[in-house]
């Protein structure tokens, strides 16, 4: 969805390094999302914020932080990246709490 | 504990036949329920929703079924094309509340021409 877009595509790090993923969207929603993939489990929540000023922990936000710096940026760090940080993380945006949420096109991760 | 999942990993079904795909969830507090599709190297896309007080919703080719008593949702596709090939997967919420969207892990609808 070209309205939530996700930089960089595609990152290879090493071990212990930091990296920071970005999320921009233009559609106006006021809640984003941070979500890692890994084959069989499906989507993780790792972080969520309702708006500038609010920023909450998801069910795997060990090992991550986030920063909101505007209504349309979510960007997602890893302080010290590790081997099974390694997967597809998304940004997701949603009009409502507890709306639907649409996602960004993906970030692949690779920690060596 | 509350789980959301689907009754088959893998569907394959023939061009121009109907899919069905299921999902079974668990928490009858979950008035919210959303059906998406990932393509292969893309993020998960939106395909419609329904909410507890509906039984059925239709889309363009897609209909969702929910039946609240044996806490089921499905997936229709009509007349199923090549480009219908993806992971789809159902998600759960209780609106206006701040609990998260919960996912299943997802069907994968192989088309076959």
């Amino acid at each position: 969805d070209a309205d939530v877009t996700q930089t960089p595509r595609n990152r290879i790090t090493k071990t212990g390094k930091r990296i920071m993923l970005e999320c921009s969207q233009t559609k106006g929603h006021d809640r984003m999302y941070w979500y890692r993939q890994d084959p069989g489990l499906g989507l993780r929540l790792i972080y969520y914020s309702f708006d500038v000023k609010d920023i909450n922990k998801g069910e795997i936000s060990d090992g991550y932080s986030v920063s909101r710096q505007a209504q349309a940026k979510f960007s997602l760090s890893l302080e010290s990246a590790i081997p099974n940080q390694t997967a597809l993380y998304f940004c997701a945006t949603s009009v409502t709490r507890g709306g639907a949420q649409y996602f960004g096109p993906g970030t692949r991760l690779l920690v060596l | 504990g509350e789980s959301v999942g689907l009754h088959l990993p893998t569907l394959s079904v023939q061009e121009g036949d109907n899919s069905i795909i299921n999902c079974a969830y668990s928490n009858s507090a979950s008035d919210y329920f959303i059906w998406y599709k990932q393509e292969s190297g893309k993020g998960p896309q939106f395909i419609i929703d329904i909410r507890s007080n509906m039984d059925k919703r239709q889309g363009q080719r897609v209909t969702v079924l929910l039946n609240k008593t044996v806490k089921h949702l499905s997936l229709q596709i009509a007349a199923t094309q090549p480009g219908d090939s993806a992971v789809y997967f159902c998600a759960e919420i209780i609106t206006g509340t701040a609990s998260k969207l919960t996912f299943g892990t997802g069907t994968r609808l192989q088309v076959t021409l």
